[in-house]
């Protein structure tokens, strides 16, 4: 175990519908990553926020997308109006103040979209 | 553009061989840094080993061991003495200033009794 929590773990929605995933990142880390990953690739980049500054977005986040990290301590990552193409696992990743270069991985959400 | 490449989808070794994971990556900066993950089946991703790109001396933690080429861009992963908890999906990345990781596709290591 990590140390990084994430909820739900799994998530089964319909088509359309609005999703919203949590993490809880090691208390004190300021860093904290939203990445996706789909079967047979590798973690993809979404998201990162700075305590609760969020500094950068990838291309990846659509507008149907949305984080945030009230007060700088857990993240939420919230998906409106989801579609089939939305499936996918989302992992939430912290680094703290020291070796700022290693990232500490939750178990992820695993979200189908019928 | 930054890219990390495993070329191997699928590996196999037998218990307590030497198996070797490769992975390529491209980036034009200078300072950076290199992981291997590892991803167990439904379980977290964890940290196996990280290289500074400024040193030269490869990284060793215990069984795991890599083979850092600056010039090449190749960092593999050497495992000695597999053991069957070492089967999973493996993943090169790295990351630069910004600290988000650039990832590879993965390699699923399957460890034969």
């Amino acid at each position: 175990d990590t140390g990084v929590s994430q909820d739900p773990r799994h998530k089964i929605t319909k088509r359309g519908q609005n999703v919203t995933f949590r993490c809880d990142p090691i208390s004190e880390h300021n860093r904290l990553y939203w990445y996706r990953q789909t079967l047979g690739q590798g973690p993809e980049f979404l998201t990162y926020f700075q305590n609760e500054a969020q500094l950068e977005k990838s291309r990846l986040l659509s507008d149907r997308f949305s984080a945030e990290r009230p007060k700088g301590s857990f993240s939420t990552l919230e998906i409106q109006r989801t579609e089939q193409g939305d499936s996918a696992m989302y992992l939430c990743a912290t680094q703290g103040n020291v070796a700022l270069e290693t990232q500490y991985f939750g178990p992820g959400t695993r979200l189908l979209v019928l | 553009a930054q890219t990390v490449t495993q070329s191997q989808p699928e590996m196999s070794v037998q218990e307590a061989e030497t198996v070797t994971l490769s992975c390529t990556y491209d980036t034009s900066e200078s300072d950076y840094y290199l992981f291997w993950y590892k991803q167990p089946p439904s379980r977290q991703m964890i940290l196996v080993i990280r290289q500074e790109a400024y040193k030269q001396q490869n990284a060793t933690e215990n069984r795991f061991s890599v083979n850092f080429q600056k010039a090449a861009k190749s960092f593999s992963l050497k495992i000695s003495d597999s053991q069957l908890g070492d089967a999973a999906m493996y993943f090169c990345a790295f990351c630069t200033g910004t600290y988000k990781y650039i990832f590879g596709t993965g390699t699923r290591l399957k460890v034969l009794a």
